[in-house]
């Protein structure tokens, strides 16, 4: 186990509403980065937070948003839902520094847009 | 397009074989380079990772061989079992401070082990 919770473990949305999943981030990392993986593919980077700023961002549009909160915990936001959205949505945490590339995952909320 | 690109798509290894997978980056930048191993309805889950100042690193039966001239890497797993049937993703990532958590992953190998 990585010591990184998501919830909720699956959701059902239909087209146009909006989703927000949670994140906890393993004990004493300050670093959390929320990924995308469609069936069959690898992950795709959304963004990143730390110390509760967004510190780098991948190729999704602005109705992708993010938060972090001062305990490292974490959300994704994702308004106007589309089908495309349908995934797999991963959180991983890292201690950041110059271990920023060690990343532990969560086990992923499995998201079905209708 | 992608950065990391990952072969072969599957494979089929008889229970006690070698499974061997391969990565390529083109990225000069990247600085660190997990695997990481994915059952279905899970998280993926760190396996081993290197660092391109070393050309191999092993632990138990995974090893990873880089070759930073080539720009590649690869994962072995010797005396494959049928529990390491699995997705098996290679990454990599700039650890610069302009880039922290950018993991760029590879497509993914699906390994299945026979009996």
């Amino acid at each position: 186990e990585t010591g990184v919770t998501q919830s909720p473990t699956h959701l059902i949305k239909t087209r146009g509403q909006q989703v927000t999943l949670r994140c906890s981030s393993q004990s004493g990392h300050n670093t959390v980065s929320w990924y995308q993986q469609a069936l069959g593919q690898g992950p795709q980077f959304i963004f990143q937070y730390y110390r509760e700023e967004e510190n780098g961002r991948g190729n999704f549009p602005p109705r992708f948003s993010g938060l972090q909160f001062p305990n490292y915990s974490s959300e994704l936001n994702v308004n106007a839902l589309e089908l495309d959205d349908s995934a797999l949505y991963l959180c991983a945490s890292s201690p950041g520094g110059a271990s920023g590339g060690i990343q532990y995952f969560g086990a992923g909320t499995r998201l079905s847009v209708l | 397009q992608q950065q990391v690109k990952q072969s072969p798509q599957s494979l089929i290894v008889q229970k006690g074989g070698i499974s061997i997978i391969n990565c390529a980056y083109e990225n000069t930048a990247f600085d660190y380079f997990p695997w990481y191993q994915q059952f279905p309805g899970k998280g993926p889950a760190l396996l081993i990772a290197i660092r391109p100042d070393v050309s191999e690193k092993k632990e138990g039966r995974f090893t990873i061989s880089f070759n930073k001239s080539a720009k590649q890497f690869s994962l072995h797993i010797m005396d494959s079992q049928p529990g390491d049937s699995a997705t098996y993703f290679c990454a990599a990532i700039s650890t610069g401070t302009d880039s922290w958590g950018k993991l760029q992953f590879g497509a993914g190998t699906q390994v299945v082990v026979t009996p």
